[in-house]
């Protein structure tokens, strides 16, 4: 138990599709964050959220629009995804956005764009 | 540009021995943290040990120890007493502690232990 729950774990969609992917934590941290991890590739920050506001985009294409709704939970909705977007999408959560202490992270969401 | 280089794709070690994966980190700035992760084939990132800038000792956790080597801007991984449980990928991270969060992630090393 990480602490940090993402759903689904496993998730194919179509160019057309959109669905969403969803993170909720209990560790009463205050910064949550978006990872892409594409195979051979280093993990990649999409997107940073502190108390409920995003500090950081990382250059990632509006196709990807993430919302954090409280403290505790974080999205990322997806719509007119690419093949190329199929990645393990891992969510994380920080005591604070300085890491001094190390981020938790979820078991990722498996994603295939077909 | 900021960046974590890990030079050894793969590593094998032998159960109950003691395995060292390298890191090499590079940055401009003063203030940041290091990090070691592991992340087993079921997908998660489990955090290990980490190493702040300024920390003049090395960190230290249960088996786990972070060689911290500023000068040489390497943060290399000890794993003490290697356990089949160990086999998993390895990744080492950087966040400077000015950006707001970002992790900056090495390209991984993928540690078999052999019983």
């Amino acid at each position: 138990e990480t602490g940090v729950t993402q759903t689904p774990r496993h998730l194919v969609m179509g160019m057309t599709n959109k669905k969403s992917l969803k993170c909720e934590q209990h560790l009463g941290h205050n910064a949550m964050y978006w990872y892409k991890q594409s195979a051979k590739k280093p993990l990649e920050l999409m997107f940073v959220y502190s108390l409920e506001e995003r500090v950081e985009n990382n250059s990632v294409p509006s196709r990807f629009s993430p919302e954090c709704p409280n403290s505790s939970h974080l999205f990322l909705h997806l719509h007119t995804l690419q093949p190329e977007d199929s990645a393990l999408y891992l969510c994380a959560s920080s005591q604070d956005v300085v890491q001094r202490t190390g981020a938790f992270f979820g078991q990722g969401t498996r994603l295939t764009v077909v | 540009a900021q960046k974590i280089t890990q030079t050894q794709p793969g590593m094998f070690v032998q159960e109950k021995e003691a395995v060292t994966l390298d890191c090499t980190y590079d940055t401009s700035d003063q203030s940041y943290g290091l990090f070691w992760y592991k992340q087993p084939s079921s997908g998660e990132m489990i955090f290990l040990i980490y190493q702040g800038s300024y920390d003049e000792q090395n960190a230290t956790e249960g088996r786990y120890s972070l060689n911290f080597q500023k000068a040489r801007k390497s943060a290399n991984l000890v794993i003490s007493a290697s356990q089949l449980g160990d086999s998993a990928m390895y990744f080492c991270a950087m966040s400077p502690y000015n950006q707001g969060g970002k992790l900056i992630f090495g390209q991984g090393t993928e540690l078999s232990v052999k019983p």
